[in-house]
């Protein structure tokens, strides 16, 4: 079975562009959820999704958008590229978007912006 | 503020040792508690979980002894292998806003010597 699928694996933009970062969640999975992860640190929370539906966004500027389309997949975007979005995104999908079903990550875009 | 705190930042231990890395939350709301595993490269992979309501739980060389009252847990690897070598996280699940969000500790990176 086919896990988390995220593209690009590597992408490098221009300070001030727009980028615009997929995921396939596992087959039958409704949620997807996306974290950022600066090297060194600890993944963190940026949104969810259920049933295209936003169900939870974290502590991050209005430049960072998402959605989810009917077939699951998502997609995020950032506007007006910083030095400081620089990091790996991960896309983790789950079942129902519940901690205890289990959160399944892929491996994620690694963003440099210069 | 950094809402799960990890220690230590990294451990080296030798092949057959007993590997321990500790975390420590503020957040009476949190409800799970999953540990994961990242290689280079790699998203991060769940390896074990508790619920707050259960004080050790383990599967096969991974223990988990959670503290509720001490608001502590920590991951225990015993006969830790070479193949162990990988960045620990610990993270708490926050159901709070709608969302079951993980929040993340900053890691820890395990190095096992043969």
């Amino acid at each position: 079975d086919a896990g988390v699928t995220q593209s690009p694996t590597h992408l490098i933009k221009t300070r001030g562009q727009q980028v615009t970062l997929r995921c396939s969640p596992i087959s039958g999975h409704k949620s997807v959820s996306w974290y950022q992860q600066v090297l060194g640190q600890g993944p963190q929370f940026i949104f969810q999704y259920y049933e295209k539906e936003e169900r939870g966004r974290g502590n991050f500027p209005d430049r960072f958008s998402a959605r989810q389309f009917p077939n699951y997949s998502s997609e995020l975007n950032v506007n007006a590229l910083e030095l400081d979005d620089s990091a790996l995104y991960l896309c983790a999908s789950s079942p129902v978007g519940r901690a205890w079903n289990g959160y399944t990550f892929g491996s994620g875009t690694r963003l440099t912006v210069v | 503020q950094q809402q799960v705190k990890q220690s230590p930042q990294s451990l080296i231990v030798q092949k057959g040792g007993i590997s321990i890395i500790n975390c420590a939350y503020e957040n009476t709301a949190f409800d799970y508690f999953p540990w994961y595993q990242q290689f280079p490269g790699k998203g991060p992979a769940l390896l074990i979980a508790i619920r707050p309501d259960v004080s050790e739980k383990k599967e096969g060389r991974f223990t988990i002894s959670f503290n509720k009252s001490a608001k502590q847990f920590s991951l225990h690897i015993m006969d830790s292998q070479p193949g162990d070598s990988a960045t620990y996280f610990c993270a708490a699940s926050d159901p709070t806003g709608g969302s079951e969000k993980l929040v993340f500790g900053k890691g820890t990176k395990l190095t096992v010597n043969p």
